[in-house]
């Protein structure tokens, strides 16, 4: 069974800054994806990656399949980037995907 | 843009009750979803379906049960709802199952009393 475990679980910064959260997994996999959460409940897909890495705006996703690890980050952060980021993995031929508990991301103007 | 709604925001339900909560997708996906969040905890699977009225159980299928009749249309039924199951519902839909993400809907906040 896959372990994924976020950190850090809360996450309080200044408008501007640099933001990185991590995830790590227990198994191999053959996706992590990372998504949003803003108050309300509604979830967003970010990411989806096998490697590499991806960028979308301000955000970046990073894998390493040797260390079973993945970062978020988010470049010049903004108030509106506040949220709850998850990330999620998928195992080598299961569909089902196994969550992180989340990260709750306060960004103050 | 892939749109999944759900029924209801929030609902109140007494213990006992039958709950239905309704998942539409406009995408055509062949897979649908059904969790539940809960603090703490994080999101976990209650059932899936990869086809019209094929399911199959996720991590938490207790107490509930699902009904796939239409493509577009997977519903959660809480038989007898209990206190336990107050929760956040989240619906979900993708295209394919290894390589694909999963579009979620708003989800509903569920409260048995």
């Amino acid at each position: 069974k896959n372990e994924v475990e976020q950190s850090p679980q809360n996450l309080t910064a200044q408008e501007g800054e640099f933001i990185t959260i991590n995830c790590s997994y227990s198994v191999g996999i053959s996706a992590l994806h990372w998504l949003q959460q803003h108050p309300g409940g509604g979830i967003v897909s970010l990411f989806m990656l096998s490697s590499g890495k991806k960028k979308h705006g301000r955000l970046i996703a990073t894998i390493n399949i040797q260390e079973k690890h993945s970062s978020l980050h988010i470049t010049a952060s903004h108030p509106r980037d506040s949220a709850v980021y998850i990330c999620a993995a998928r195992g080598g031929s299961n569909y089902k995907l196994t969550f992180g508990k989340g990260t709750l991301l306060t960004v103050n103007p | 843009d892939v749109k999944v709604t759900q029924s209801s925001r929030y609902l109140v339900k007494r213990t006992g009750e039958k709950v239905f909560l309704e998942c539409v997708q406009d995408m055509d996906h062949e897979n649908m979803f059904w969790y539940r969040q809960d603090p703490g905890l994080g999101l976990r699977l209650i059932y899936f379906s990869y086809d019209v009225k094929m399911k199959e159980k996720g991590d938490i299928p207790e107490g509930y049960s699902v009904s796939r009749e239409k493509k577009e249309r997977f519903s959660l039924i809480l038989e007898s709802a209990s206190t336990n199951q107050t929760s956040m519902y989240l619906c979900a839909s993708s295209p394919g199952l290894f390589f694909n993400e999963q579009f979620f809907g708003p989800g509903t906040r569920l409260t048995v009393l």
